[in-house]
């Protein structure tokens, strides 16, 4: 069964940074994509970014909105996706999940993990 | 960026009902086209991709249908367990853009 568990949420302070892991199980995490999504209290998804499989040339996309300041990564030894946040602002409050993608045609997400929430705040 | 857009906002159905929610492409996305449920507190879950092929453990009273800019879901035989927000989304190009969602109650 895929699971996916995301940690690493906390209050920090405008300016800090944190680094999200989401631990996977279940499938062979190298053959596959991971999203980052996140969504502000109260509001709609947004999309913060994917990184490709190793065998797909192991590259990264990331929104604009976070882009220069939020970097995505794997580990396939540990079956780990991590979301690295720096200069972390206010409007970065929100839940954050992980999701694994399936690439057929263009790559979609079929599995999300339930979310860790990041408050930005003095 | 592709701006998606879902209608209606809300929607207000019984127990036993058809509803269907519309959501509309700024620009053609061929069929790269996925819905999702998300209840209070909890994560989404994908229930359609590809505009209208239900992911595994979906029951059949999802549907979705369309291609280019227009797409629908429709929820036959509502139940108390339905009763959720439903977000469309395209990923037919980054950024990967979602609409702003259709809350459905009990009416």
């Amino acid at each position: 069964e895929v699971h996916l568990v995301e940690s690493g949420g906390d209050l920090v302070q405008p300016g800090r940074s944190l680094r999200l892991s989401c631990k996977t199980s279940g499938f062979i995490f190298g053959d596959y994509a991971m999203s980052w999504f996140r969504q502000a209290p109260g509001k709609g998804l947004e999309w913060v970014g994917l990184i490709r499989s190793k065998g797909y040339g192991g590259a990264s996309e990331i929104a604009a909105s976070v882009k220069g300041r939020f970097s995505i990564s794997r580990d396939d030894s540990k079956s780990i996706a991590y979301l690295q946040m720096n200069s972390l602002k206010s409007e970065d409050t929100a839940v954050y999940y992980c999701a694994r993608d399936i690439l057929t045609g263009y790559y979609r997400v079929d599995f999300w993990g339930q979310g860790t929430l990041v408050t930005v705040s003095s | 960026d592709i701006q998606m857009t879902q209608s209606p906002s809300s929607l207000s159905a019984s127990i036993g009902d058809r509803v269907t929610i519309t959501c509309r492409a700024s620009q053609g996305i061929s069929n790269y086209l996925a819905w999702f449920q998300q209840k209070p507190g909890k994560a989404p879950k994908s229930l359609i991709f590809d505009a209208s092929s239900l992911q595994s453990g979906v029951p059949s009273k999802f549907s979705g249908n369309g291609s280019g800019t227009d797409f629908t879901l429709t929820i036959s035989s509502l139940q108390p367990e339905d009763f959720a927000t439903y977000y469309c989304q395209q990923y037919n190009g980054y950024p990967i853009t979602f609409g702003q969602g259709t809350r459905l109650e009990i009416k």
